[in-house]
């Protein structure tokens, strides 16, 4: 099963508005933690902001923030007031402290595009 | 300078020949990784080192092997290229404290194999 799921290969977002990019995972591990890295069309990977398991409030990083329902095993990455310079690939990206040897596993990615 | 280092940025090559992709920090990291990216499949992980005596396999190490020379230098490499390599492959660190590890990652290598 696939342990990062990112069901959105593509989105459109009109410039200044908000776009939510959803991610969920599986784990059957009580402690992990949430990721999202930006991937611009130069193809570096910038790390975006992370979410521990454990910490009671979203993770915020300026115009970035984390959705995170644990319940639901979600953590979707909220952008607002969205940029041109926004355009670009998202991963979201979960490390198991106890399984899979605490390395991150990547979801598929989702391509923001947004529109002037 | 960046922090990691992978060269080259581009490699064209065919089938059958060897291949060394190579990484280097100055982060001072000890633990040192390597991914392949292919479209819509995310990053994949090839192969990982906690330290230089330590080395393990990832998710998709068939055709791969690597080497660790010192705690900032990884390489890659791949014995006898095939088509299916072609990718973009990512070296990253990342620190050993607990908590927030994320990685640092590359500038990538675009690999193809013709």
């Amino acid at each position: 099963a696939q342990k990062i799921t990112q069901t959105q290969p593509g989105m459109f977002v009109q410039e200044k508005e908000a776009v939510t990019l959803d991610c969920t995972y599986d784990t059957s591990d009580p402690s992990y933690g949430l990721f999202w890295y930006k991937q611009p069309s130069s193809g570096e990977m910038i790390f975006l902001i992370y979410q521990g398991s454990y910490d009671q409030q979203n993770a915020t990083e300026g115009r970035y923030s984390l959705n995170f329902q644990k319940a639901r095993k979600s953590a979707n990455l909220v952008i607002s007031a969205s940029q041109l310079g926004d355009s670009a690939m998202y991963f979201c990206a979960m490390r198991e402290d106890f399984n899979a040897g605490n390395m991150l596993t990547f979801g598929g990615g989702t391509r923001l595009m947004v529109k002037p | 300078d960046a922090d990691v280092t992978q060269t080259p940025r581009n490699r064209i090559t065919k089938t059958g020949k060897r291949i060394m992709l190579e990484c280097s920090q100055t982060k001072g990291h000890d633990r040192m990784y390597w991914y392949r990216q292919d479209p819509g499949l995310g990053l994949r992980l090839i192969y990982y080192s906690f330290d230089v005596k330590d080395i393990n396999k990832g998710e998709i190490s068939d055709g791969y092997s690597v080497s660790r020379q010192a705690q900032a230098k990884f390489s890659l490499s791949l014995e006898s290229a095939i088509p299916n390599q072609t990718a973009l492959y990512f070296c990253a660190t990342s620190d050993r404290q607990p908590g927030n590890e994320k990685l640092f990652f590359g500038s990538g290598t675009q690999l193809s194999v013709l």
